[in-house]
């Protein structure tokens, strides 16, 4: 079964600063890999998403992610962090089963807090 | 414009007074998925659904229904709510077996007392 793990429970970054959140998942082929944010009050919304090909991944507002096999990560990162992306952060790992659908499996989320 | 709603988005209740919680989508996706989000948890799957008619349990479906009638429409049934299903519930749905981005409804935060 495949897991995901987010050690970060919570950060605090000054606005400007670079961020990188910490995703480590387990599974035994190559995974589907997403990265969702989740304002306060809202659903979750798709960053980036890594299915095959360049290990580098660029998404929606200025986040980019990594997959490293070797380490079983996919790291979150971001240059310069404005105050608006203060939220949660989810890792999800996806797996495809039997019967063609897929299982997603999230981690507990990293919260990101950002001080002026 | 392309969503998923939910309704209510709160919602208190008593332990045992049946409640169902609607989903719809307007996307024509084939695969919806209900999640619960707890503290410290994350978000836990409940049940989805890969078509009209076909559905299967998650993580955890213990107390929960799900029925799908429609391919639009997803309820979520708790005929006999208990405190412990306090939580935050996510309706999501996705094109095709779920294979890829997952489009998310606002939440209903429900309450059992």
């Amino acid at each position: 079964a495949q897991s995901v793990t987010q050690p970060d429970i919570h950060i605090t970054v000054s606005e400007g600063a670079s961020l990188e959140l910490r995703c480590n998942y387990s599974y035994g082929a190559t995974p589907y890999l997403f990265w969702y944010v989740q304002s306060p009050g809202q659903g979750l919304q798709l960053l980036l998403k890594y299915f095959s090909g360049d290990t580098l991944v660029q998404g929606i507002k200025g986040f980019e992610a990594e997959f490293k096999r070797s380490q079983s990560s996919f790291n979150l990162r971001k240059p310069s962090v404005h105050w608006s992306d203060a939220a949660e952060y989810f890792c999800a790992v996806g797996a495809r089963r039997s019967g063609g659908y897929q299982k997603v499996t999230f981690g507990t989320g990293t919260k990101l807090q950002v001080i002026p | 414009e392309a969503q998923v709603t939910q309704n209510p988005r709160y919602l208190i209740t008593v332990t045992g007074k049946k409640l169902t919680v609607t989903c719809s989508q307007n996307m024509n996706h084939e695969y919806m998925s209900w999640y619960r989000q707890d503290p410290g948890l994350g978000l836990r799957q409940i049940y989805y659904s890969m078509n009209v008619e076909v559905t299967d349990k998650g993580d955890v479906p213990e107390g929960y229904k799900v029925s799908r009638k429609e391919k639009r429409n997803f309820p979520l049934i708790l005929e006999s709510p208990s405190p412990n299903q306090t939580s935050l519930y996510f309706c999501a749905s996705s094109l095709g077996t779920g294979i890829g981005e997952q489009y998310f409804g606002p939440g209903t935060r429900l309450t059992v007392t």
